[in-house]
Protein backbone atom coordinates (compact mmCIF):
# COMPACT_ATOMS: atom_id res chain seq x y z
CA UNK A 1 0.00 0.00 0.00
CA UNK A 2 0.83 3.44 -0.35
CA UNK A 3 1.68 5.83 2.03
CA UNK A 4 3.21 9.45 2.43
CA UNK A 5 5.42 11.08 5.20
CA UNK A 6 5.89 14.46 5.84
CA UNK A 7 8.20 16.09 8.49
CA UNK A 8 8.69 18.19 10.24
CA UNK A 9 5.24 17.55 12.10
CA UNK A 10 5.95 21.25 14.19
CA UNK A 11 8.66 23.98 12.91
CA UNK A 12 8.98 27.30 15.02
CA UNK A 13 11.30 29.46 12.60
CA UNK A 14 12.12 33.11 13.57
CA UNK A 15 11.58 35.70 10.45
CA UNK A 16 14.40 35.00 7.45
CA UNK A 17 15.49 32.21 8.54
CA UNK A 18 15.66 29.44 5.80
CA UNK A 19 12.99 26.60 5.24
CA UNK A 20 13.13 23.12 3.80
CA UNK A 21 10.14 20.96 4.79
CA UNK A 22 10.45 17.36 3.01
CA UNK A 23 8.01 15.17 1.65
CA UNK A 24 8.23 11.36 0.56
CA UNK A 25 5.72 8.71 -1.00
CA UNK A 26 6.58 5.16 -1.02
CA UNK A 27 4.52 2.54 -2.78
CA UNK A 28 4.17 4.18 -6.21
CA UNK A 29 6.13 4.85 -8.72
CA UNK A 30 5.85 8.52 -10.90
CA UNK A 31 3.13 10.12 -8.18
CA UNK A 32 2.02 13.80 -9.14
CA UNK A 33 3.10 15.52 -6.16
CA UNK A 34 1.47 18.81 -4.83
CA UNK A 35 2.07 21.27 -2.29
CA UNK A 36 -0.89 23.23 -0.60
CA UNK A 37 -0.65 25.83 2.54
CA UNK A 38 -3.59 25.88 4.76
CA UNK A 39 -4.31 29.13 6.93
CA UNK A 40 -6.84 29.40 10.10
CA UNK A 41 -7.70 25.79 9.13
CA UNK A 42 -9.76 26.71 6.25
CA UNK A 43 -9.05 26.96 2.59
CA UNK A 44 -6.77 24.79 1.11
CA UNK A 45 -3.90 26.97 -1.75
CA UNK A 46 -2.18 25.26 -4.08
CA UNK A 47 1.40 26.37 -3.86
CA UNK A 48 3.15 23.63 -6.53
CA UNK A 49 3.19 20.50 -8.33
CA UNK A 50 5.07 18.56 -10.15
CA UNK A 51 4.49 15.88 -13.07
CA UNK A 52 8.11 14.15 -12.83
CA UNK A 53 11.30 14.64 -11.35
CA UNK A 54 12.99 18.05 -11.82
CA UNK A 55 9.17 19.11 -12.80
CA UNK A 56 7.64 22.43 -10.83
CA UNK A 57 4.63 24.12 -11.55
CA UNK A 58 3.76 27.33 -9.60
CA UNK A 59 0.37 28.26 -9.14
CA UNK A 60 1.14 31.56 -7.06
CA UNK A 61 4.23 33.88 -6.73
CA UNK A 62 5.72 33.45 -3.37
CA UNK A 63 8.61 33.66 -1.19
CA UNK A 64 8.70 29.88 -1.37
CA UNK A 65 10.25 27.61 -3.96
CA UNK A 66 9.70 23.39 -4.66
CA UNK A 67 12.36 21.20 -5.55
CA UNK A 68 11.52 17.13 -6.81
CA UNK A 69 15.59 15.49 -6.93
CA UNK A 70 13.96 12.36 -6.67
CA UNK A 71 11.00 10.27 -8.27
CA UNK A 72 9.11 10.17 -4.78
CA UNK A 73 10.01 13.05 -3.01
CA UNK A 74 9.43 16.54 -3.02
CA UNK A 75 10.91 19.73 -1.05
CA UNK A 76 9.47 22.92 0.01
CA UNK A 77 12.03 25.90 0.83
CA UNK A 78 12.61 29.29 1.39
CA UNK A 79 16.11 31.39 1.50
CA UNK A 80 14.51 33.75 3.87
CA UNK A 81 10.69 33.03 5.93
CA UNK A 82 8.03 35.84 6.44
CA UNK A 83 5.33 36.29 9.17
CA UNK A 84 3.02 35.46 6.26
CA UNK A 85 4.70 32.07 5.37
CA UNK A 86 2.89 30.87 8.43
CA UNK A 87 0.44 28.40 8.07
CA UNK A 88 -0.33 24.17 7.17
CA UNK A 89 1.64 22.57 5.23
CA UNK A 90 0.31 19.34 3.37
CA UNK A 91 2.12 17.43 0.69
CA UNK A 92 -0.45 15.48 -1.63
CA UNK A 93 0.09 12.59 -4.34
CA UNK A 94 -1.84 10.99 -6.78
CA UNK A 95 -1.21 8.52 -9.30
CA UNK A 96 -0.86 9.16 -12.88
CA UNK A 97 -1.45 5.86 -14.36
CA UNK A 98 -4.93 6.68 -13.26
CA UNK A 99 -4.89 10.40 -14.22
CA UNK A 100 -8.40 10.60 -15.10
CA UNK A 101 -10.23 11.97 -12.31
CA UNK A 102 -7.20 10.46 -9.77
CA UNK A 103 -8.06 11.17 -6.46
CA UNK A 104 -5.27 13.44 -4.88
CA UNK A 105 -3.91 11.47 -0.95
CA UNK A 106 -2.73 13.80 1.64
CA UNK A 107 0.20 13.33 3.99
CA UNK A 108 -0.49 14.51 7.49
CA UNK A 109 1.05 18.02 7.84
CA UNK A 110 3.79 20.61 8.64
CA UNK A 111 2.57 23.39 11.31
CA UNK A 112 4.71 26.41 10.56
CA UNK A 113 5.01 29.14 13.04
CA UNK A 114 7.04 31.83 11.91
CA UNK A 115 7.61 34.48 14.78
CA UNK B 1 -11.24 27.46 -15.02
CA UNK B 2 -12.57 25.74 -12.20
CA UNK B 3 -14.76 26.57 -9.37
CA UNK B 4 -16.52 25.40 -6.11
CA UNK B 5 -18.60 27.06 -3.71
CA UNK B 6 -19.19 25.75 -0.43
CA UNK B 7 -22.12 28.31 0.93
CA UNK B 8 -22.54 26.78 4.77
CA UNK B 9 -19.15 27.63 6.82
CA UNK B 10 -21.05 25.26 9.68
CA UNK B 11 -23.38 22.71 9.88
CA UNK B 12 -24.85 21.97 13.03
CA UNK B 13 -26.79 18.51 13.67
CA UNK B 14 -27.98 16.06 16.38
CA UNK B 15 -26.84 13.14 16.65
CA UNK B 16 -28.87 10.35 14.72
CA UNK B 17 -30.17 12.87 12.56
CA UNK B 18 -29.58 12.98 8.73
CA UNK B 19 -26.20 15.20 7.91
CA UNK B 20 -26.06 17.08 4.86
CA UNK B 21 -23.07 19.37 3.02
CA UNK B 22 -23.42 21.36 0.47
CA UNK B 23 -21.45 21.73 -2.81
CA UNK B 24 -21.83 23.58 -6.35
CA UNK B 25 -19.34 23.71 -8.84
CA UNK B 26 -18.15 25.41 -12.02
CA UNK B 27 -16.05 23.88 -15.10
CA UNK B 28 -15.37 23.26 -18.36
CA UNK B 29 -16.26 19.81 -19.34
CA UNK B 30 -16.96 16.75 -17.66
CA UNK B 31 -16.04 17.16 -13.79
CA UNK B 32 -14.42 14.71 -11.79
CA UNK B 33 -15.85 15.56 -8.09
CA UNK B 34 -14.13 15.00 -4.82
CA UNK B 35 -15.04 15.03 -0.71
CA UNK B 36 -12.68 15.09 1.68
CA UNK B 37 -12.71 15.51 5.70
CA UNK B 38 -10.08 16.92 7.88
CA UNK B 39 -9.47 16.43 11.75
CA UNK B 40 -7.77 18.63 13.70
CA UNK B 41 -4.34 19.06 13.26
CA UNK B 42 -4.03 16.23 10.46
CA UNK B 43 -4.01 16.14 6.74
CA UNK B 44 -7.06 15.84 4.43
CA UNK B 45 -8.69 11.77 4.18
CA UNK B 46 -10.24 10.90 0.82
CA UNK B 47 -14.06 9.89 1.23
CA UNK B 48 -15.82 9.47 -2.03
CA UNK B 49 -15.46 10.70 -5.60
CA UNK B 50 -17.54 10.99 -8.80
CA UNK B 51 -16.16 10.44 -12.47
CA UNK B 52 -19.11 8.70 -14.31
CA UNK B 53 -21.80 6.34 -13.91
CA UNK B 54 -24.18 6.02 -11.27
CA UNK B 55 -25.03 9.86 -10.18
CA UNK B 56 -25.10 8.58 -6.35
CA UNK B 57 -21.91 7.44 -5.11
CA UNK B 58 -20.98 5.79 -1.61
CA UNK B 59 -17.74 6.52 0.21
CA UNK B 60 -15.99 5.45 3.76
CA UNK B 61 -17.72 5.67 7.02
CA UNK B 62 -21.58 5.84 5.83
CA UNK B 63 -20.99 8.65 3.55
CA UNK B 64 -22.70 9.36 0.16
CA UNK B 65 -22.96 12.02 -1.83
CA UNK B 66 -25.49 12.83 -5.64
CA UNK B 67 -24.22 13.96 -8.54
CA UNK B 68 -26.40 16.43 -9.89
CA UNK B 69 -25.97 17.97 -13.52
CA UNK B 70 -28.65 20.37 -14.01
CA UNK B 71 -28.00 21.64 -10.72
CA UNK B 72 -24.30 21.48 -10.60
CA UNK B 73 -24.26 19.84 -7.12
CA UNK B 74 -22.48 17.60 -5.31
CA UNK B 75 -23.80 17.49 -2.22
CA UNK B 76 -22.62 15.38 0.52
CA UNK B 77 -24.98 13.12 3.16
CA UNK B 78 -25.29 10.87 5.79
CA UNK B 79 -28.70 9.33 6.86
CA UNK B 80 -27.47 9.50 10.57
CA UNK B 81 -24.75 11.67 11.92
CA UNK B 82 -22.71 10.52 14.93
CA UNK B 83 -20.29 12.92 17.20
CA UNK B 84 -17.18 11.45 15.90
CA UNK B 85 -17.91 13.05 12.33
CA UNK B 86 -17.90 16.43 13.81
CA UNK B 87 -15.11 17.61 11.49
CA UNK B 88 -14.14 19.44 8.41
CA UNK B 89 -15.18 19.08 4.77
CA UNK B 90 -13.95 20.00 1.77
CA UNK B 91 -15.42 19.64 -1.81
CA UNK B 92 -13.07 19.56 -4.81
CA UNK B 93 -13.49 19.50 -8.06
CA UNK B 94 -11.26 18.61 -11.48
CA UNK B 95 -11.72 17.52 -15.15
CA UNK B 96 -9.45 15.76 -17.73
CA UNK B 97 -8.39 19.02 -19.15
CA UNK B 98 -6.98 20.03 -15.88
CA UNK B 99 -3.10 19.83 -15.67
CA UNK B 100 -1.37 17.73 -13.21
CA UNK B 101 -4.78 16.44 -11.98
CA UNK B 102 -4.88 19.79 -9.92
CA UNK B 103 -8.00 19.81 -7.75
CA UNK B 104 -9.65 23.27 -6.81
CA UNK B 105 -11.28 23.05 -3.31
CA UNK B 106 -14.23 24.72 -1.95
CA UNK B 107 -13.58 26.95 1.21
CA UNK B 108 -14.56 23.92 3.62
CA UNK B 109 -17.87 23.48 5.57
CA UNK B 110 -17.15 22.77 9.53
CA UNK B 111 -19.95 19.87 10.86
CA UNK B 112 -20.56 19.81 14.35
CA UNK B 113 -22.75 16.68 15.55
CA UNK B 114 -24.24 17.07 19.20
CA UNK B 115 -25.11 14.36 21.70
Amino acid sequence: SQTIHQWPATLVQPVGSPLSLECTVEGTSNPNLYWYRQAAGRGLQLLFYSVGIGQISSEVPQNLSASRPQDRQFILSSKKLLLSDSGFYLCAWSAVGAAVGGEQFFGPGTRLTVL
Amino acid sequence: AQSVAQPEDQVNVAEGNPLTVKCTYSVSGNPYLFWYVQYPNRGLQFLLKYITGDNLVKGSYGFEAEFNKSQTSFHLKKPSALVSDSALYFCAVSSRAAAGNKLTFGGGTRVLVKP
